[in-house]
């Protein structure tokens, strides 16, 4: 069964404190695997999508990265405005199959 | 931002009722999908669509039935609302179903009581 797990469930950090935010997915073989940022009350907003081990992705202070076993979004001198959940999925192959969810990692940066 | 809406925002209902919520896109995605989010259980897929009248079930589908007779338009019926599908409900959608990047709509907040 594919799984994600998120941690830690929630961080907080001072403002320009940098940080990361751990994925950890079992699936029988990626596909792709998914990050989104979710502010309360709205929808799940995208940020990256990787496909293989050793891809990198980067936006601003946000930086994605992914092994074979997990994935980790870097949040580089975080901004109050960063404050937000982030959410891990991952698909498996073949493709067209449902996309599984972590819980979620609810972050507050604190001016 | 992807051109998702969904209605109602919010909707509060008895148990028993029938309840539908609509999913309208202007993307011209091909895959339309119904999650439902939940405090502890993160996002779970109920149903999700494919093509015009082609449909699947979701992780979480008992309960539920949805239909979609426009490529633009995704309803998810709850037949016979009960207390245990108060949920926030979001629709999501992507132009292809196989690693492809799925955007969200705003949500839909229904409480049953």
């Amino acid at each position: 069964e594919d799984q994600v797990t998120q941690s830690p469930e929630a961080l907080r950090l001072q403002e320009g404190e940098s940080s990361s935010l751990n994925c950890s997915y079992t699936v029988s073989g990626l596909r792709g695997l998914f990050w989104y940022r979710q502010d309360p009350g709205k929808g799940p907003e995208f940020l990256f999508t990787l496909y293989s081990a050793g891809e990198e992705k980067e936006k601003e202070r946000l930086k994605a990265t992914l092994t074979k076993k997990e994935s980790f979004l870097h949040i580089t001198a975080p901004k109050p405005e960063d404050s937000a959940t982030y959410l891990c999925a991952v698909q498996a192959n073949p493709g067209n199959t449902p996309l599984v969810f972590g819980k979620g990692t609810r972050l507050s940066v604190i001016a | 931002d992807a051109g998702i809406t969904q209605s109602p925002r919010h909707k509060v209902t008895e148990t028993g009722t029938p309840v539908t919520l609509r999913c309208h896109q202007t993307e011209n995605h091909r895959y339309m999908y119904w999650y439902r989010q939940d405090p502890g259980h993160g996002l779970r897929l109920i149903h999700y669509s494919y093509g015009v009248k082609d449909t699947d079930k979701g992780e979480v589908s008992d309960g539920y039935s949805v239909s979609r007779s426009k490529t633009e338009d995704f309803l998810l019926t709850l037949e016979s609302a009960t207390s245990s599908q108060t949920s926030v409900y979001f629709c999501a959608i992507s132009s292809t179903g196989g690693g492809e990047t799925q955007y969200f709509g705003p949500g839909t907040r229904l409480l049953v009581l």
